[in-house]
Parts: C-alpha cells; structure tokens; sequence
C-alpha cells in the first residue's frame, strides 16, 4: 500500500490529452513539492517534473504538472507510442522523515 | 552530465549479506545527500535509505532499519549499502539516487535472496 495514491492504469489515443492523479496527505503532497518520473520497461525512472511543475531541459512541454492542496496532477497533451510507460508521483513525507511515492500508473496509448 | 553506476547485486541465501556500491560523476558529489530506492519485481518504487553530503546523517525506511547501513566516501565519489541478514522481501533493483527527493537514477543493479 503507497502512501500516494495512484490510479492503477490510464489510456488513451494518439494525439489526445490525459492526466494522472496522485493523492496524499498534509505531511506529504500538502506541505512539500512533488516530482513525477517517467519509467520505461527495463529502465531507470526518469525525472519528468520537479517543484510541482517544473520541466527539466529536454523534457518537450507536453508534460506538464500542477498541485492543489494535497494533490497532485501530471497532464500528458498530443500523446505520441513512445509515452507508453509507468508514471510515478513523489513528495518528502515531513513525518516519516523519508521520500514517499505513489503506486505508478500505468499509461497505455491505444 | 550526472552520471550513477551501481554495482555489487547479485544472488544470496536468506540471512547472507552483500554490500552495493555507486559511483557518482559529473556533480560534486559531496554537496549532495545521496538515496538507495528499490523497486521489487512488477512492483512500485520504495525508499530505503539516504545519507546526507557530510555523511554525519542517515535515515533508514522501517522495514530495512537495523539490517542496512548506508555509508559514502566523499574522496573516491561513491556510496555504499551494506545489507545484512537479507530475506526474500529484500528482493528487488535497487537504485543509487542523487538527493532525497530524486533527481536523478542510476541503472539499478538487482538483488535476489534465495536459497
């Protein structure tokens, strides 16, 4: 059980736009930024947004995140194959004292 | 660019030990507090530990507490986890990550407890 919390899957088309939840508590999402990574199958996770909704350089702008209160949401817009993968959200935990993540979800582009 | 290379995984009994090591470059690695992640097979990411940049400070996540030490050595770059009476729930990639909310990953290097 994460303490983030993930849907398990999404999908959608080609070209069009999907956004992925993630959902936590006061001591997580609610007090400290998050970041999302972007893991391919037999890879490293890699850093997708930090700070919210920060892109690191070469991430393309269809990545984009966002943060209310103590949830946090990464929108995918133009979906293109190679976005298949497993997303994950991430926060520092203030009472675990550690890096918290969510389940992953797993996005697959019909 | 940053770059993290893990090595040291590999097959153990339950109850053996076996010892990770990572090299760092391209960042000055003592400004950073460095993390070990695992991820168990088909399954989600999970911390295990992180050491602060001056080594003077490392937390563990319960379920490895007591069992795994982190340790660094600043003047060669590289970081350490010494993990001992090892069990099956301990299978898993484990991950040398830079900060301690990630910013970048090394390739992971697998553990499998078996007998």
């Amino acid at each position: 059980q994460s303490v983030l919390t993930q849907p398990p899957s999404a999908s959608e088309t080609p070209g069009q736009r999907v956004t992925i939840s993630c959902s936590g508590s006061s001591s997580n999402i609610g007090s400290n930024y998050v970041n999302w990574y972007q893991q391919l199958p037999g890879t490293a996770p890699k850093l997708l947004i930090y700070r919210n909704n920060q892109r690191p350089s070469g991430v393309p702008d269809r990545f984009s995140g966002s943060k209310s209160g103590t949830s946090a949401s990464l929108a995918i817009s133009g979906l293109r194959s190679e976005d298949e993968a497993e997303f994950y959200c991430a926060a520092w935990d203030d009472s675990r004292s550690g890096v918290v993540f969510g389940g992953g979800t797993k996005l697959t582009v019909l | 660019q940053v770059q993290l290379v893990e090595s040291g995984g590999g097959l153990v009994n339950p109850g053996g030990s076996l010892r990770l090591s990572c090299v760092a470059s391209g960042f000055t690695f003592s400004d950073y507090y460095m993390s070990w992640i695992r991820q168990a097979p088909g399954k989600g990411l999970e911390w295990v530990s992180y050491i602060a940049g001056s080594g003077n400070t490392m937390y563990y996540a319960d379920s490895v507490e007591g069992r795994f030490t982190v340790s660094r050595d600043n003047a060669d770059n590289s970081l350490y986890l010494q993990m001992n009476s090892l069990r099956a729930e301990d299978t898993a990639v484990y991950f040398c990550a830079r900060d301690t909310v990630p910013d970048s990953w090394g390739q992971g290097t697998l553990v499998t407890v078996s007998s």
